[in-house]
């Protein structure tokens, strides 16, 4: 079985540009997570999807981000425009279990973004 | 409040020894504590589990013990090897929402 994977490993811009990373959970994972660690600090929850919904966004910095899951699979993360503090590793996840309980989550192995 | 209070946040052991992580938390909703081992350059992936129901869980050198009352809950790795060497992460997982909320993470250095 695939593991989550996620594209670009790594991406460098300059500030003001934009960047859409891309990440294509594991097949039939209906949950799909966005995380982002910032430089020594804990790993952070930015928003989880159920198949093409946003079940909690509460945790997108502000509205330079943008998440989307087009057809309930791939989803892209788009930074529009990018600034210094966006740098740092984003993570997704996937897991399968349906609706409020606790299950596995599986991660990507990350996009490091570095913004000059 | 929301955060995990993860120490300490480097440990440096010689082989064969053991390792302690603990981490703390505030929210008594939380009913399920994932630990994730992230290598260097690699993806953090999910080493052991505990949900709220268990005091502990071992599986072979890794065991997890959870005190609910106290609200903290440790990793435990014995006769420690230098492919250990990574950082962990504890989190927790429960209230309203799907989401895992991580400590910042102990990186662990195993010395051969």
């Amino acid at each position: 079985e695939a593991g989550v994977t996620q594209f670009p490993s790594h991406s460098v811009i300059e500030k003001g540009q934009t960047v859409t990373l891309r990440c294509d959970p594991i097949s039939g994972h209906d949950n799909l997570y966005w995380y982002r660690r910032v430089m020594g600090k804990e790993i952070k929850f930015l928003l989880h999807f159920v198949k093409e919904s946003k079940q909690d966004e509460s945790g997108m910095p502000n509205n330079r981000f943008l998440a989307e899951r087009t057809g309930g699979t791939y989803s892209t993360l788009k930074v529009q425009p990018a600034e210094l503090e966006d740098s740092g590793v984003y993570f997704c996840a996937s897991s399968q279990a349906p609706g409020l309980r606790a299950d596995t989550q599986y991660f990507g192995p990350g996009t490091r973004l570095t913004v000059l | 409040g929301e955060n995990v209070e993860q120490h300490p946040s480097t440990l440096s052991v010689q082989e064969g020894d053991s390792a302690v992580i603990k981490c703390t938390y505030s929210d008594s909703a939380s009913n399920y504590f994932p630990w994730y081992k992230q290598e260097l350059g690699k993806r953090p992936q999910l080493i052991i589990d505990i949900r709220s129901n268990v005091g502990e869980k071992k599986d072979q050198r890794i065991a997890v013990t959870l005190n609910k009352t106290a609200k903290h809950f440790s990793l435990h790795i014995t006769e420690t090897q230098p492919e250990d060497s990574a950082v962990y992460f504890c989190a927790r997982y429960g209230g309203a929402t799907n989401k895992l909320i991580f400590g910042t993470g102990t990186l662990l250095a195993v010395q051969p």
